[in-house]
């Protein structure tokens, strides 16, 4: 069974800095994988999406990579802004069709 | 703009009653789903459907049904609400995964709804 793995649960950074938020999955046999934002009391929103045959996608600051062999996606987010504090979970799509979740990260981006 | 609507924020429901959440998505996906989260236990797969008609449990389907007579609409059901039921619920939908080859814009992408806060007391 697929299980997804999200470290640290908690980071608390600067403003200004490069951060990365690490995401492994233990099933390499993976459709796609997705990483998402949610805002608190809020639902999630998608930031990037990462087909099984690539092996990043940027959009923006951000920065998503796949490496499918180690079983680990890691998102990188440049020059962080407060309005970057959220928490960010990452997802991969299998083949029965749904996605499996990470539990998150819960992102602090001090001014 | 793509959307996924569900019909209620905020619910305040009595133990034993019935609970109908609505989610309703406008980007003909074929897939929708229905998750709740709750902390420390982040998002568990309820039931998902991937055609009209068509539904599949999650892992953790007992205590809710669900409906797709319509291809935008999905209603999540609670039968007889019970105060564990309490959490957020979230729809999403998404295309196939296997549609995105060769279609443009047909990616596998997943949006989820606002979200629909139950409380059963």
């Amino acid at each position: 069974k697929q299980e997804v793995t999200q470290i640290p649960a908690a980071l608390s950074v600067p403003e200004g800095e490069n951060l990365v938020l690490n995401c492994s999955f233990t099933d390499s046999a993976i459709y796609n994988l997705q990483w998402f934002r949610q805002d608190p009391g809020k639902g999630l929103t998608s930031l990037l999406l990462i087909q099984s045959s690539q092996r990043e996608q940027t959009s923006g600051r951000l920065n998503a990579s796949l490496d499918k062999s180690s079983g680990r996606s890691t998102l990188y987010i440049a020059a962080s802004q407060p309005g970057d504090s959220a928490t960010y979970l990452c997802a991969v799509g299998g083949s029965q069709g749904n996605l499996i979740f990470g539990k998150g990260t819960k992102l602090s981006v001090k001014p | 703009d793509v959307k996924v609507t569900q019909s209620s924020r905020y619910l305040v429901k009595r133990t034993g009653e019935k609970v109908f959440l609505e989610c309703v998505q406008d980007m003909d996906h074929e897939n929708m789903f229905w998750y709740r989260q709750d902390p420390g236990l982040g998002l568990r797969l309820i039931y998902f459907s991937y055609d009209v008609k068509m539904k599949e449990k999650g892992d953790i389907p007992e205590g809710y049904s669900v409906s797709r007579e319509k291809k935008e609409r999905f209603s999540l059901i609670l039968e007889s609400a019970s105060t564990n039921q309490t959490s957020m619920y979230l729809c999403a939908s998404s295309h196939n995964w296997g549609l995105y080859s060769g279609l443009a814009g047909r990616t596998g992408e997943l949006f989820f709804g606002e979200g629909s806060r139950l409380t059963v007391l």
